[in-house]
């Protein structure tokens, strides 16, 4: 079975300051990963994903993450958070294939302070 | 990329009666949609794959005689909330992926239900 684990439900972080969110996942094969970001009452908006090939990838409004297998860990980063910033942010994993299913985590809650 | 489409946004309805909410995909064809459920505070718990053509797969402890999923064409998954009861209230969003190639799943932008 597949899962996710988002160990941390809310961070706080001050405007400008830098931004890691952590993303653990279980998945049988090579696992398709991604971060979503939902602003409250909206729906999902895709941050970035990975694949294959490089296994930094860069997103959308200035986001990247690393994939290790090693570790299981998808981790997002962001070298500087803007207010706008502040959201929900899910991490998720699914298979290749229209057909698979994608599985979240619990979700992280960014509120960033001035 | 990819749009999915999901109507309507809103929807209040009294207890005892039946929601429909649909789910498109607007540029793309999807043999497979999804449907997740969100409880305030809470992440999107999967309740359903709907394939075309065929039924839907449902998730342990989701009752498919009251969540009905519909999914007559490449394009379009509906939803029926049947009987809804004040504890059906949610936000309850959809996805799709392009049946043709691996890519992300593109979601719909929701759709608020409330029971009263």
């Amino acid at each position: 079975a597949q899962s996710v684990t988002q160990p941390d439900i809310h961070i706080t972080v001050s405007e400008g300051a830098s931004l890691e969110l952590r993303c653990n996942y279980s998945y049988g094969a090579t696992p398709y990963l991604f971060w979503y970001v939902q602003s409250p009452g909206q729906g999902l908006q895709l941050l970035l994903k990975y694949f294959s090939g490089d296994t930094l990838v860069q997103g959308i409004k200035g986001f990247e993450a690393e994939f290790k297998r090693s570790q299981s860990s998808f981790n997002l980063r962001k070298p500087s958070v803007h207010w706008s910033d502040a959201a929900e942010y899910f991490c998720a994993v699914g298979g290749s294939g229209g057909y698979q299913k994608v599985t979240f985590g619990t979700g992280t809650k960014l509120q960033v302070i001035p | 990329g990819a749009v999915v489409s999901q109507h309507p946004s809103r929807v209040i309805c009294k207890s005892g009666t039946s929601v429909k909410i649909e789910c498109r995909s607007l540029d793309f064809q999807a043999t497979t949609m999804f449907w997740y459920r969100q409880f305030p505070k809470q992440s999107l718990m999967l309740m359903a794959t709907s394939n075309e053509g065929s039924k839907a797969t449902y998730e342990q402890g989701v009752e498919k005689d009251k969540f009905l999923i519909n999914h007559a064409s490449l394009t379009l998954s509906t939803l029926t909330v049947t009987s809804a009861h004040p504890e059906d209230s949610s936000f309850y969003i959809c996805s799709a992926r392009d049946r043709g190639r691996n890519t992300e799943a593109f979601f719909g932008q929701g759709t608020r239900l409330t029971v009263v």
